[in-house]
């Protein structure tokens, strides 16, 4: 059964402070890993999609990375309209997603 | 680009009733389109996923004849909540996906409902 983990469940940064989200999955055949930013009361706005391991690909103040087993989204020197729950999926060989439970990002000035 | 809208943003009905969200793909053809159900602080859950012409494919444990859905056209999925109860209250989300298996989706504002 393909599975999605996230960690931490929630994170509280200083402005300015780098750190990184990981994303663990198990799947049968990676198709596409995505990361998507979810803002209270919206839909999740989509971030990045990686395809094999090695690949990485980067936004503003994000960078996101793959390995065989699990993900990490670097975000440097944060801001706080970066605070917000940040969704990893997976595709594998069916057409559905496999979300992950998320992480809570705040960022306090 | 790849702009999904879903209407309404927020609903509230009686209990008993039906409610229909819309879910449109604005400036591309959806190939697939997905419905979930989120409850608060948790990820989503996904309820169905559609293909446009075809039946919608129901998830383990989500009633088919209470959530009907419709994929009538390659930008325009619909979602009814029929003979809501307030334990249906929720946040609904639909997402559309314009390549095959491997391509990212792109999700709607979501539908807060709340059944009364």
């Amino acid at each position: 059964e393909d599975q999605v983990t996230q960690s931490p469940e929630a994170l509280r940064l200083q402005e300015g402070e780098s750190s990184s989200l990981n994303c663990s999955y198990t799947v049968s055949g990676l198709r596409g890993l995505f990361w998507y930013r979810q803002d209270p009361g919206k839909g999740p706005e989509f971030l990045f999609t990686l395809y094999s391991a090695g690949e990485e690909k980067e936004k503003e103040r994000l960078k996101a990375t793959l390995t065989k087993k699990e993900s990490f989204l670097h975000i440097t020197a944060p801001k706080p309209e970066d605070s917000a729950t940040y969704l990893c999926a997976v595709q594998a060989r069916g057409q559905n997603f496999v979300f992950g439970p998320g992480t809570r990002l705040s960022v306090l000035p | 680009g790849a702009v999904v809208s879903q209407h309404p943003s927020w609903v509230i009905c009686k209990s008993g009733t039906s409610v229909k969200i819309e879910c449109r793909s604005l400036d591309f053809q959806a190939t697939t389109m997905f419905w979930y159900r989120q409850f608060p602080k948790q990820s989503l859950m996904l309820m169905a996923t559609s293909n446009e012409g075809s039946k919608a494919t129901y998830e383990q444990g989500v009633e088919k004849d209470k959530f009907l859905i419709n994929h009538a056209s390659l930008t325009l999925s619909t979602l009814t909540v029929t003979s809501a109860h307030p334990e249906d209250s929720s946040f609904y989300i639909c997402s559309a996906r314009k390549g095959t298996a491997g391509t990212e989706a792109f999700f709607g504002q979501g539908t807060r409902l709340t059944v009364v």
